[in-house]
């Protein structure tokens, strides 16, 4: 059975880092691209980042750039996404997904896991 | 960036029809998806790269794509159907999500 199951998330202060992990199980991790999305109320489903099965490709979203990295370790079948100089409107579930290559839908979600940024 | 438009709300009644557009420039040359994401529950995915059903979803679910705008059509709507939906491309290294619609079945 696929299974995607988030972990990490927490309530953090303005400016703080959150390491979230993404474990997989019940199909091949390393010939899957992997992505995190995030849900706010205000703004609906907003995409963060990618990875490819190798890890070699990683592309963000503008908004993360130079504060999110995204990496994977397809031994343990788990990806991560390390989160540096948070702000307010980090705020939110934070869902991996994967996909069959780094340009492709998302055929599988996990559950998500909630980031709080405040003070 | 590019730029996708839904729109905020759709209503349809129960057994009827609901139509949910996706905007965007010459959105009918990208592969478009569909996303279903109810309350406290992950998102699932119901239509990809245009008009495509993943397994396990009802064949009330259909897609098409063209022009400037895709569609997600939802035929004999049940109470089950109410939920947000989202359309995504991808674009210049990046994903795109529209800002969602949601679906409300009277």
């Amino acid at each position: 059975e696929l299974q995607l199951l988030e972990s990490g998330g927490g309530l953090v202060r303005p400016g703080g880092s959150l390491r979230l992990s993404c474990a997989a199980s019940g199909f091949t991790f390393s010939t899957y691209a992997m992505n995190w999305v995030r849900l706010t109320p205000g703004k609906g489903l907003e995409w963060v980042s990618v990875i490819s099965g190798s890890g070699v490709r990683t592309f963000y979203a503008d908004s993360v750039k130079g504060r999110f990295s995204v990496s994977r370790d397809n031994s343990k079948n788990i990806m991560y996404l390390q989160m540096n100089n948070l702000r307010a409107d980090d705020t939110a579930i934070y869902y991996c997904a994967k996909s069959i290559t780094v340009t492709s839908h998302f055929d599988f979600w996990g559950r998500g896991t909630l980031v709080t940024v405040s003070s | 960036s590019y730029e996708l438009t839904q729109p905020l709300s759709v209503s349809v009644a129960l057994g009827q029809t609901a139509t949910i557009t996706c905007g965007g420039n010459n959105i009918g040359s990208r592969n478009v998806h569909w996303y279903q994401k109810k309350p406290d529950q992950a998102p699932v995915l119901v239509i990809y790269r245009d008009y495509n059903r993943p397994s396990g979803i009802p064949e009330r679910f259909s897609g098409s794509n063209s022009g400037n705008t895709a569609t997600l059509t939802i035929s004999r709507a049940q109470a089950g159907d109410e939920a947000d939906f989202y359309c995504q491309v991808w674009d210049n290294n990046t994903y795109v999500f529209g800002s969602g619609t949601k679906v409300t079945v009277l």
